[in-house]
């Protein structure tokens, strides 16, 4: 069975300052992805940046990049330049052959002004 | 906008009684993958359906029941609601069942079971 762990329930930071999510996950498949997703109020799930299992170089999106460290099975997420917009919920997910996901807990992110 | 649509967006249902949530696919998926994201908490799976056929399933009882149309669409089924399932209810396309393929979200049904 999969697991997703998110230790953090919440985090806050600076707007235009950096933070970053903690993500641990564990599995015994050999080929997936890994996911960070945005929930906002509005409550849809919004793809952040993702990861293949088989990479070794961290992927970035803009101002979102993953510090993906497959033996130890951690995947975290890291902010840059924080925007009032990027306040939401985040979780950490990976999905299996069928493409099915399983999500952490999530982290509750507030951006101060 | 994913092009992923959910009904009805809220919901009250008394406990016991059954529901029916629908989703409609992004044009061109074949793939629904249906959640239950309890408050406070994370999404977890309950089923998948690829080309009409169910093709994987959560830990889930089977009072959750679910169908795929041939357009795609799906609805998920709940018997005998119980407290506990109030939740928000999300569902996902996605054009395959591949781990390369990204999952498109609908906005969510929030059901709430009195």
């Amino acid at each position: 069975a999969q697991t997703v762990t998110q230790s953090q329930p919440e985090m806050s930071v600076q707007e235009a300052e950096t933070v970053t999510l903690s993500c641990t996950y564990d599995t015994s498949e050999s080929d997936y992805y890994l996911f960070w997703y945005k929930q906002p109020p509005s409550r849809q799930m919004i793809l952040v940046i993702r990861q293949e299992a088989y990479k070794q170089q961290n992927a970035t999106e803009n101002r979102f990049s993953v510090n993906f460290q497959k033996a130890a099975k951690s995947f975290s997420l890291k902010i840059s330049d924080s925007q009032l917009g990027d306040a939401a919920m985040y979780f950490c997910a990976q999905n299996n052959a069928g493409n099915m996901l399983t999500f952490g807990g999530g982290t509750r992110l507030m951006v101060k002004p | 906008e994913t092009g992923v649509t959910q009904s009805p967006t809220h919901l009250i249902k008394t406990r016991g009684q059954q529901v029916t949530l629908r989703c409609s696919s992004q044009s061109g998926h074949n793939t629904v993958s249906w959640y239950q994201q309890a408050l406070g908490q994370g999404p977890q799976f309950i089923f998948q359906y690829y080309r009409e056929e169910e093709n994987g399933r959560g830990n889930f009882p089977p009072r959750f029941s679910g169908l795929q149309f041939p357009n795609y669409s799906s609805e998920l089924n709940v018997n005998a609601l119980e407290l506990d399932d109030s939740a928000l209810y999300l569902c996902a396309s996605s054009s395959t069942t591949g781990t390369n393929t990204e999952a498109f979200f609908g906005q969510g049904t929030r059901l709430t079971v009195v």
